[in-house]
């Protein structure tokens, strides 16, 4: 069973930031946050992952509560190319996908 | 990182016969891992790899339909058997990268329809 909730679908503007929220109300202690994205026919690629704290690479920005329950994953200036469905897992070595967040960037 | 490749990209088989897809990684690695992706569907995680052992299966999927074979680090094969129409998926192999807690990586995946 999936232990995240993410919502199935939102829309964002070219150019602008992209907020992806999720919710991991029971993750426990030595849990990650990973989060990964589908592109359309393409195997998932990585993004970003974390423990507690806040993390930042070239891609995005991910944004952890203090009590761990939920998180936020930022794209800062989405393009066309960030059109895709976007996974938040947590977990360890085993990764168990939800229905994850459809998410398309419009011109 | 690592770099997987799988083969083959895609293909179409009669039910009833049997599919062995490859698994080949650019470097040694201790798991691999097995998801099919109906469709429409999420990725649903089949089986780990490990090399020298039995593969572990995840509830729902066994050896007899989905043998899987791990020879050495940096190769595996999964084998689909006794195919029929509801097989038809996307199956994609992924490994784990070094150290603790860090990204997978991911195969382009196999385009299976069975008819």
């Amino acid at each position: 069973d999936a232990k995240t909730t993410q919502p199935p679908s939102m829309d964002c503007a070219e150019g602008r930031a992209a907020n992806l929220p999720c919710n991991h109300s029971t993750i426990s202690g030595n849990e990650y946050v990973y989060w990964y994205r589908q592109i359309h026919s393409q195997g998932p690629q990585y993004i970003i992952h974390g423990l507690k704290n806040n993390e930042t690479n070239e891609m995005a920005s991910l944004i952890i509560t203090e009590d761990r329950k939920s998180s936020t994953l930022i794209l800062p200036h989405a393009t066309l190319r960030d059109t895709a469905v976007y996974y938040c897992i947590v977990g360890d070595y085993k990764l168990s996908f939800g229905a994850g967040t459809t998410v398309t960037v419009r011109a | 990182s690592a770099v997987i490749s799988q083969k083959p990209s895609r293909d179409i088989c009669q039910r009833g016969t049997s599919l062995t897809i490859q698994c080949q990684v650019d470097s040694q690695v201790t798991m691999m891992f097995w998801y099919r992706q109906q469709p429409g569907q999420s990725l649903t995680l089949i089986a780990t790899a490990n090399q020298g052992s039995e593969a572990t299966y995840e509830s729902g999927f066994v050896i007899d339909k989905f043998p899987i074979s791990r020879p050495n680090l940096t190769f595996s094969t999964l084998t689909v058997s006794n195919m029929s129409p509801e097989d038809s998926s996307i199956y994609l192999c992924s490994v784990e990268g070094q150290g603790v807690a860090t990204e997978a990586f991911f195969g382009q995946g196999t385009r299976l329809t069975v008819v």
